[in-house]
């Protein structure tokens, strides 16, 4: 059964720092994984999504890598800044038992402070 | 702006009673989903839809059915509410395995 982490579970950091956030997923079987960002009370925004084929995949400040093979996804956030402060989630499509279900972890929430 | 739209934004609701949550997309997605979200659980899939006219079950699909008439709509219904599915509800949709999913702003549904 695919399962996926996300360490650390919260992160606070003043404005500025490069930071990363971190996932693993137990089963490399996967269409893609996709990261999300959640606003309090709001809904999921994507942020890029990166296909099993890729290694990385850049918007702005961000980048995304992937290593199917060790079961790990990274975001990194450039130059953090108090609006970037939100859960961040990781998702995998996992290729086996159809690609209709997004597995997701339970987050990192980040603050950032100026 | 296209999206997905979810109603009511939040509601309260008796146990027993039915409830319909709304949701349509204008971006002619092929798959459409219902996810809920709670503390501690984080997101589960409840019931998802790879194309017009068919269904199928998440893994947590008791107590919720949905219909998919046509390309846009994706409601989801709860036939008699019991307070464990007070949750937040979010609707989500995406072309094909491959692209992005996207996600509404969600319904806050509390059960009395």
């Amino acid at each position: 059964k695919q399962e996926v982490t996300q360490i650390p579970a919260a992160l606070s950091v003043p404005e500025g720092e490069n930071l990363v956030l971190n996932c693993s997923f137990t089963d490399s079987a996967i269409y893609n994984l996709q990261w999300f960002r959640q606003d309090p009370g709001k809904g999921l925004t994507s942020l890029l999504l990166i296909q099993s084929s890729q290694r990385e995949q850049t918007s702005g400040r961000l980048n995304a890598s992937l290593d199917k093979s060790s079961g790990r996804s990274t975001l990194y956030i450039a130059a953090s800044q108090p609006g970037d402060s939100a859960t961040y989630l990781c998702a995998v499509r996992p290729l086996s038992g159809g690609y209709n279900k997004l597995i997701f972890g339970a987050g990192t929430r980040l603050a950032v402070h100026p | 702006i296209a999206g997905i739209t979810q109603a009511p934004t939040s509601q309260i609701l008796a146990a027993g009673r039915r409830m319909t949550l709304r949701c349509t997309q204008d971006m002619r997605h092929n798959a459409m989903y219902w996810y809920r979200q709670d503390l501690g659980l984080g997101l589960r899939l409840i019931h998802y839809s790879n194309t017009a006219g068919t269904t199928g079950k998440g893994e947590v699909p008791d107590g919720y059915s949905v219909s998919r008439a046509n390309t846009d709509d994706f409601p989801l219904t709860l036939a008699s509410a019991v307070p464990s599915q007070t949750s937040v509800y979010f609707c989500a949709s995406s072309d094909s395995p491959m692209t992005e999913a996207f996600f509404g702003q969600g319904t806050r549904l509390t059960v009395v």
